[in-house]
């Protein structure tokens, strides 16, 4: 069956600009992640959402990024303004339920750079 | 808080060359522990886990212990290949809560014929 899937692959943008990163999860999976994998951080986790509620947003760097998710399906987060420093791959993950039974599954990431 | 410490990169070896990446955590009550790896051009997959004290996590010839008392995840193959060669990245999740995976930083591996 298809995997996690994200879009666009790549995005660049000038600094102050808004971007939108869109992740399908797997059908049927109810808790969806965002991860950041950048240079000088690694891998992050951003926020997660259970169903469309993100009951975990402790990863949030700042109030420029907010996510949604419907239906309990896509998510998007969004990025205001942004900023070099945001440069990175953000990952979206899924898995049927959490906990650690129960696999991650990771797209192939969206590729954000900020000129 | 929970932290993952993992042995800087890069790593190279020579293929059937013996695979030593070691992982450290820190984490209140007992976490699970996973290796995932990422091939180039691919997506970050799951390569074993252990989800207790002494557990072993084995796929693909690569094996990790779960040491409680050394709080280490240690991943281990006896021969690698080149299809071995990807970046290796040590993560604990905590039950309950999120679910939320935290990760060392990685460690690229190069095996040469």
């Amino acid at each position: 069956g298809a995997g996690v899937s994200q879009s666009p692959s790549n995005k660049v943008t000038e600094k102050g600009k808004d971007v939108e990163l869109r992740c399908d999860p797997i059908s049927g999976h109810t808790a969806l992640y965002w991860y950041r994998q950048s240079l000088g951080q690694g891998l992050e986790f951003l926020i997660y959402f259970q169903g469309n509620s993100a009951p975990d947003k402790s990863g949030l760097p700042s109030d420029r990024f907010s996510a949604e998710r419907t239906g309990g399906s896509v998510s998007t987060l969004t990025i205001q303004r942004t900023q070099q420093e945001d440069s990175a791959v953000y990952l979206c993950a899924s898995s049927l339920v959490p906990g650690s039974y129960n696999e991650q599954f990771f797209g192939p990431g969206t590729r954000l750079t900020v000129l | 808080g929970n932290s993952v410490t993992q042995m800087e990169g890069p790593v190279t070896l020579s293929e059937e060359a013996f695979l030593t990446i070691n992982c450290t955590y820190t984490a209140t009550g007992y976490p699970s522990l996973f290796w995932y790896v990422q091939y180039p051009g691919e997506g970050l997959q799951l390569l074993l886990k252990a989800t207790k004290a002494d557990d072993k996590g084995s796929n693909k010839g690569f094996e990790a212990t779960y040491r409680k008392e050394t709080t280490s995840f240690h991943l281990e193959k006896g021969s690698v290949q080149v299809s071995d060669s990807a970046v290796y990245f040590c993560a604990l999740q905590r039950q309950g809560g999120s679910e939320k995976l935290v990760f060392g930083k990685g460690t690229k591996l190069t095996v040469n014929p």
